[in-house]
């Protein structure tokens, strides 16, 4: 099955963009998640297939998917942004859930 | 407004079994359009997909811990269950009770999630 391969750490200055991105076999041909989780809370989901938002998630997180890699953007990160964040993808083969190793955002 | 809560024991024996329960307030389990889910983090690491269940008592586990672990659900309640059998200190975690959703293109994400309890077992 697929493994997400997401990096441990980014780090980024106030103001400036942070790319996150999670890898797998093909996942362009699948829906991709994401999810926020700050210290001490559950997660939240930020973007769910591949690009859309829900109600209340800020426009500065945006999302791509496309052939081995999808990424999420963070624009005009803020302090409040650091956060562990997380990729999910569904495998509608097995119907099983997979999740990426996270990322920790950093915010210089 | 859609609420999860997740209940249960915070502290067990190697060798005991976990038992924990999320009830579901603000929607109906039995309305089947939804998965409802369990997952765990372990402290200090991510997040894992232990399983899913549909209303109609069809679930799903992870491979990796499929051999101990059972998923039910009561919709008379609107609740499910997850019980985890033959704990070890390698199962202490914070687990977390959520709602799978299905997506334009067919997939499924998790919009809603208890905020988790925290189980030790202690050796």
């Amino acid at each position: 099955s697929v493994v997400l391969t997401q990096p441990p750490s980014v780090s980024v200055a106030p103001g400036q963009t942070a790319s996150i991105t999670c890898g797998g076999d093909n996942i362009g041909s699948k829906s991709v998640h994401w999810y926020q989780q700050r210290p001490g809370q559950a997660p939240v989901l930020i973007v769910f297939d591949d690009r859309d938002r829900p109600s209340g998630i800020s426009e500065r997180f945006s999302g791509s998917n496309s052939g081995n890699t999808a990424t999420l953007i963070v624009s005009r990160v803020e302090a409040g942004d650091e956060a562990d964040y997380y990729c999910q993808l569904w495998d509608s083969s097995s119907d099983h859930v997979l999740f990426g190793g996270g990322t920790r955002l950093t915010v210089l | 407004q859609l609420h999860l809560q997740e209940s249960g024991p915070g502290l067990l024996k190697s060798s005991e079994t976990l038992s924990l329960t999320c009830t579901v307030s603000g929607a109906s389990i039995s309305r089947g359009i939804h998965f409802w889910a369990w997952i765990r983090q372990p402290p200090g690491r991510g997040l894992e997909w232990i399983g899913s269940i549909y209303y109609s008592g069809i679930s799903y586990y992870n491979p990796s811990l499929e051999s101990r672990v059972t998923i039910s659900v009561d919709t008379s309640k609107d609740q499910f269950s997850l019980k985890l059998r033959s704990v070890t200190a390698a199962d202490t975690a914070r687990f977390y009770c959520a709602r799978l959703s299905m997506d334009r293109s067919g997939y499924y994400h998790f919009d809603s999630w208890g905020q988790g309890t925290l189980v030790t077992v202690s050796s």
